[in-house]
């Protein structure tokens, strides 16, 4: 069966400081990804997406950007955190478009 | 990007009553999916819609896509004590990416 990992679940970093969130998917090959945000008490923003290996639209411009360097992994960054970049980061994948996304547990980000 | 809109954003019922939110789309929409985010954790896939007019139930749970497709309801029968939580809409015009609605955080009260 399909499982999907993010790491870690939670993260403290203080203002300027590089940012590197992991995802990665098991069970399958070619998933779309996605990396979304979630503010506190708010919807998801959608953040990036990938169809496939070096495919990654952006959504949003910001100082984050993303990175898929393998087939099921998929990486989000930043060189220099803001403190609007708190909240809650959830990565997601979905066997094709169209069908349902299965979400990671998450990862809580602090800026301090 | 789309812009999805739910509301109510907050709902408290006693337990045994029913529950509905409503999304809205300012474009038409191909696909809508429904989630559930528990307190503390992730979005669930619960079901997604796409023809016009389509109604589908799950125990409990009916949701229905309207007509034009620019609409969708989600209600719930009875609740009960573990169906707190927040309900998402997401919408597509392409297929390819969703946009999530604001959600409706519901609460039931014993």
């Amino acid at each position: 069966s399909q499982t999907i990992h993010q790491w870690p679940a939670t993260l403290v970093q203080p203002v300027g400081s590089p940012l590197s969130l992991e995802c990665t998917v098991e069970g399958t090959s070619n998933p779309n990804l996605y990396w979304y945000r979630q503010a506190a008490g708010r919807g998801l923003q959608l953040l990036f997406y990938s169809i496939g290996i070096d495919q990654i639209s952006s959504e949003v411009p910001q100082n984050l950007s993303a990175s898929r360097p393998q087939d099921r992994q998929f990486i989000l960054s930043s060189k220099k955190l803001l403190l609007s970049d708190s909240g809650f980061y959830l990565c997601a994948w979905s066997p094709d478009p169209g069908y349902g996304y299965t979400f990671g547990s998450g990862t809580r980000l602090t800026v301090v | 990007g789309q812009q999805v809109m739910q509301i109510p954003q907050y709902q408290h019922v006693q337990e045994g009553e029913d529950f509905t939110t409503y999304c809205n789309s300012s474009t038409t929409l191909s696909n809508i999916q429904w989630y559930k985010q528990r307190p503390g954790g992730h979005p669930v896939f619960l079901i997604q819609l796409v023809k016009s007019g389509e109604v589908k139930k799950q125990k409990r749970l009916t949701f229905q896509f309207g007509e034009a497709k620019k609409n969708s309801s989600l209600h719930i029968t009875a609740t009960q004590t573990t169906d707190v939580g927040t309900y998402f809409c997401a919408g597509s015009n392409t297929g390819n990416q969703f946009y999530f609605g604001t959600g409706t955080s519901l609460t039931v009260i014993p």
